[in-house]
């Protein structure tokens, strides 16, 4: 069954750092988002993006976060200057046709921020 | 705004019947789903059931809709130690576009032998 494959699966980073966060969509997909789970928390919508262009994004994701698509392939999700509060867990989905279809979720990558 | 509220841990035995219950806000949601995360996982779609439904069943799993209380629940018949996980309920705000999903807290589904 297609995977949606995410790396690193767990990231330590030094507050004020900037990370990536790696995503390999299914390759027929064509909706693409970004969601995080603080821990103890819900799981929060940041971004949508389509047709190489951001379609949705929630309050959270401010300038310090940016998507990319640089391939065609990987879907990156970059924080820069990293804050404690930033650690969470970062999920990567994708569909098809979009929501009403269902997302296939990655893995997840675990960020801590020290 | 959205939200969506569910209780945060259910204890079962092997063999019983588990449901999990989820409330939220948003009148204009058009689909609800239940997700699974197992230890170490992403989110698995389980089910999802449109608003202008109110029962779907998949083999051992019955969502019940009551969209007069907005009040979702996900039934686990014959529940297996596998079934131990959090499930999430989710719901999309319909408004259009690329919706985004609103998950609950999770619920803690433990199965004990």
């Amino acid at each position: 069954e297609p995977e949606v494959t995410q790396t690193p699966s767990h990231q330590v980073t030094q507050m004020g750092q900037e990370v990536i966060l790696r995503c390999v969509p299914i390759s027929n997909h064509l909706y693409f988002y970004w969601y995080r789970q603080i821990l103890g928390q819900k799981v929060e919508f940041l971004v949508s993006f389509y047709n190489n262009e951001i379609s949705e994004k929630s309050e959270i994701f401010d300038d310090q976060f940016s998507v990319e698509r640089p391939d065609g392939s990987n879907f990156t999700l970059k924080i820069r200057s990293t804050k404690l509060e930033d650690s969470a867990m970062y999920f990567c989905a994708s569909s098809e046709r979009g929501t009403h279809y269902g997302y296939t979720f990655g893995s997840g990558t675990r960020l801590t921020v020290v | 705004g959205e939200d969506v509220e569910q209780s945060l841990f259910l204890s079962v035995r092997e063999g019983d019947s588990s449901v999990i219950n989820c409330t939220y806000t948003d009148s204009s949601s058009t689909y609800l789903y239940w997700y699974k995360q197992e230890p170490g996982a992403g989110l698995q779609l389980l089910t999802y059931i449109f608003s202008n439904m109110d029962m779907k069943q998949d083999q051992r799993l019955t969502v019940l809709l009551n969209k007069k209380d907005k009040h979702l629940s996900l039934r686990i018949a014959d529940t297996q130690t596998g079934d131990s996980a959090i499930y999430f309920c989710a719901e999309t705000p319909d408004r259009g576009g690329f919706q985004k999903l609103v998950f609950g807290t999770g619920t803690r589904l433990l199965v004990s032998p």
